[in-house]
């Protein structure tokens, strides 16, 4: 079957613009995680969600990064007043559940670029 | 404050030799660590793991092994292949936790 799916695969914005990046994860995956990757460093967590249970948002950066998930379906996360440190590959995954060794399948990510 | 560290950014062995990958941590709470394997333009994909209950894991050619009192996990291909050229992140997480820490990764590059 399909895996994670995210769009766009790229995306370049000006310094204080609002963008919203989207990903697919697996049918039947439970649980979707957000993570970013800034130039030379390990993949940074931002967010996951896991069912209909609230979502731990304790990686997010700033209030200016939110994350929304219909169901057990797509995510969309949105970044306002964009900044240049927010450049990063912006990576989601998918795993079954919450459940500590389920793999996580990575989607291919977003690569952002604020100007 | 890096709690996974990878120290080596870069990594280049000739075909049919030994490549050994290291990390080290330094959060106590992780019992659960992995290897991930990354192509340009790819997400992770996930590649071996082992629980802290255990000091090796092997899957064909790939071996990680990890010394709890050192903090310190690797991972050892062999024998390395063209194909293993990529982008390899070690990562961890903590019993009570479903987030992955990782690490800066290294680039492995096998010459033929």
């Amino acid at each position: 079957g399909a895996g994670v799916s995210q769009s766009p695969s790229n995306k370049v914005t000006e310094k204080g613009k609002d963008v919203e990046l989207r990903c697919d994860p697996i049918s039947g995956h439970t649980a979707l995680y957000w993570y970013r990757q800034r130039l030379g460093q390990g993949l940074e967590f931002l967010i996951y969600f896991q069912g209909n249970s609230a979502p731990d948002k304790s990686g997010l950066p700033s209030d200016r990064f939110s994350a929304e998930r219909t169901g057990e379906s797509v995510s969309t996360l949105t970044i306002q007043r964009t900044q240049q440190e927010d450049s990063a590959v912006y990576l989601c995954a998918s795993s079954l559940s919450l459940a500590q060794h389920n793999e996580q399948f990575f989607g291919p990510g977003t690569r952002l670029t604020v100007l | 404050d890096q709690q996974v560290k990878q120290n080596s950014p870069s990594l280049s062995v000739q075909e049919g030799r030994i490549s050994i990958l290291n990390c080290d941590y330094t959060n106590s709470m992780f019992d659960y660590f992995l290897w991930y394997k990354k192509y340009p333009a790819e997400g992770p994909t996930f590649l071996i793991s082992i629980s802290s209950i255990k000091d090796k894991n092997e899957d064909g050619r790939f071996t990680v092994f990890l010394n709890k009192s050192a903090k310190h996990l690797s991972l050892h291909i062999v024998p390395s292949q063209p194909g293993d050229s990529a982008v390899y992140f070690c990562a961890a997480s903590a019993i009570d936790g479903n987030k992955l820490v990782f690490g800066a990764g290294t680039i492995l590059r096998v010459k033929s």
